[in-house]
């Protein structure tokens, strides 16, 4: 399940199983949102986006959900595995030459 | 995807001196560099923005004159921390953004720099 620590918010899964990792973004402007995933002392990787313009945009195993409605944004992982274990950041972008506002974060842990 | 690399990859110094931080694309010219800046178990904040030639902008409550960015290139931008205290101990990551050869401008992020000033 998940729930919240002092710092991160925290997602268990079992391996295989699906993932979903929310996050609310905050400006409702923003016309451009990325997903990132973070391992330990690394910089953050590129998972997949999204223009506001859309509602869902597929990759290999991820798909994004946009909600502009209700400024919800959704990461789903399928068949997740021990290498998806890491902080997953969202986050969004004002305009064209902006630097990103990045989400609080979800540490992801997989179980086996 | 592109490739952004960072060095160093950690530094210690001692306070009152400075540290320089480079950030590199390596198979893309970056119009437009980031420099973001992480404490442990946080998400990254956005410290600056560079254009290559032009000043850096800063966001609000960030010394220009303490984090010096240098953004003479199209691959090339630097990050100096001047007269380093140790609440300026962090992990300091840099992005560029620019056309890829998969024709996109996203962000795509360096490895990062573990700063510990003593």
């Amino acid at each position: 399940g998940e729930s919240v620590g002092l710092h991160l918010p925290t997602l268990s899964v079992q391996e295989g199983d699906n993932s979903i990792i929310n996050c609310a973004y905050s400006n409702s402007a923003s016309d451009y949102f990325i997903w990132y995933k973070q391992e330990s002392g690394k910089g953050p990787q590129f998972i997949i986006d999204i223009r506001s313009n859309m509602d869902k945009r597929q990759g290999q195993r991820v798909t994004v959900l946009l909600n502009k409605t209700v400024k919800h944004l959704s990461l789903q992982i399928a068949a997740t595995q021990p290498g998806d274990s890491a902080v997953y950041f969202c986050a969004e972008r004002l305009g064209g030459a902006d630097g990103l506002t990045f989400g609080k974060g979800t540490h992801l842990i997989i179980q086996p | 995807g592109a490739v952004v690399s960072q060095h160093p990859s950690r530094v210690i110094c001692k306070s009152g001196t400075s540290v320089k931080i480079e950030c590199r694309s390596l198979d893309f010219q970056a119009t437009t560099m980031f420099w973001y800046r992480q404490f442990p178990k946080q998400s990254l904040m956005l410290m600056a923005t560079s254009n290559e030639g032009s000043k850096a902008t800063y966001e609000q409550g960030v010394e220009k004159d303490k984090f010096l960015i240098n953004h003479a290139s199209l691959t090339l931008s630097t990050l100096t921390v001047t007269s380093a205290h140790p609440e300026d101990s962090s992990f300091y990551i840099c992005s560029a953004s620019g056309r890829t050869s998969g024709g996109t401008d996203t962000q795509y992020f360096g490895p990062g720099t573990r700063l510990t000033v003593l």
